[in-house]
């Protein structure tokens, strides 16, 4: 079945190290985001991807950094500068529009990463 | 920028009754505005959405109502059903291809047989 797929589901980190969640989807779709969410909050946009080589800075992008080398693949790195980094992290795609007047088109989202600080 | 309110933040109804959610969004360019079912440790279920050239979208038990002169957007759910509990997320967004959604901060529902 096609899906998207986030690992690990639960990580610890420790002060002043990097860690890198994983996001993988073969749903063919060219746009990838990734947003935190805290409790009691919705859902903020840290960075997003709309093709390969190419990603743009969302809201709380601070200590925060991506790459994305390959369409299938948006990996999100939690720096060590990221204070406040216990939270839930999703990811989401979406597919190109086949039609301009419906650029904006659904966003499907990955099971999560709960990420904590040891 | 986009701000979009959700309200109300906890809703408890009984089974078979039904079940309102009305979000407000600020950015009058807003043209998408998805729906979303969060279940606990999952990550949010796309359950309807509507795009601001029509006014309503009905899916079996789940509606959506759009009004673009008040800027706001209700979520419908008749005749509930205990597995309907969640917390659910409304969203806006602009017509520009890979443009993220805003959310609003959810609602819990809470259905009790």
């Amino acid at each position: 079945d096609g899906g998207i797929t986030q690992s690990p589901k639960y990580l610890f980190r420790k002060e002043g190290q990097n860690v890198t969640l994983s996001c993988e989807q073969n749903l063919n779709h060219d746009a990838m985001y990734w947003y935190r969410q805290d409790p009691g909050q919705g859902l903020r946009l840290i960075y997003y991807s709309q093709i390969v080589n190419d990603f743009q800075k969302g809201d709380i992008a601070e200590g925060y950094s991506v790459s994305r080398e390959k369409k299938e693949s948006f990996p999100l790195t939690v720096t060590s500068a990221q204070k406040n980094p216990t939270a839930f992290y999703l990811c989401a795609s979406s597919r190109r529009p086949r039609d301009r007047a419906y650029s904006n088109q659904p966003q499907h989202f990955g099971d999560g990463t709960r990420l904590s600080i040891l | 920028g986009e701000n979009v309110e959700q309200h109300p933040s906890t809703l408890s109804v009984q089974e078979g009754d039904s079940a309102v959610i009305k979000c407000t969004y600020s950015d009058s360019a807003s043209n998408y505005f998805p729906w979303y079912k969060q279940e606990l440790g999952k990550g949010p279920q796309l359950i309807i959405d509507i795009r601001s050239n029509v006014g309503e979208k009905k899916d079996q038990r789940i509606a959506v109502t759009l009004n673009k002169t008040a800027k706001h957007f209700s979520l419908h759910i008749t005749e509930t059903q205990p597995e309907d509990s969640a917390v659910y997320f409304c969203a806006a967004s602009k017509n520009q291809a890979g443009t993220a959604l805003i959310f609003g901060k959810g609602t819990t529902l809470s259905v009790s047989s």
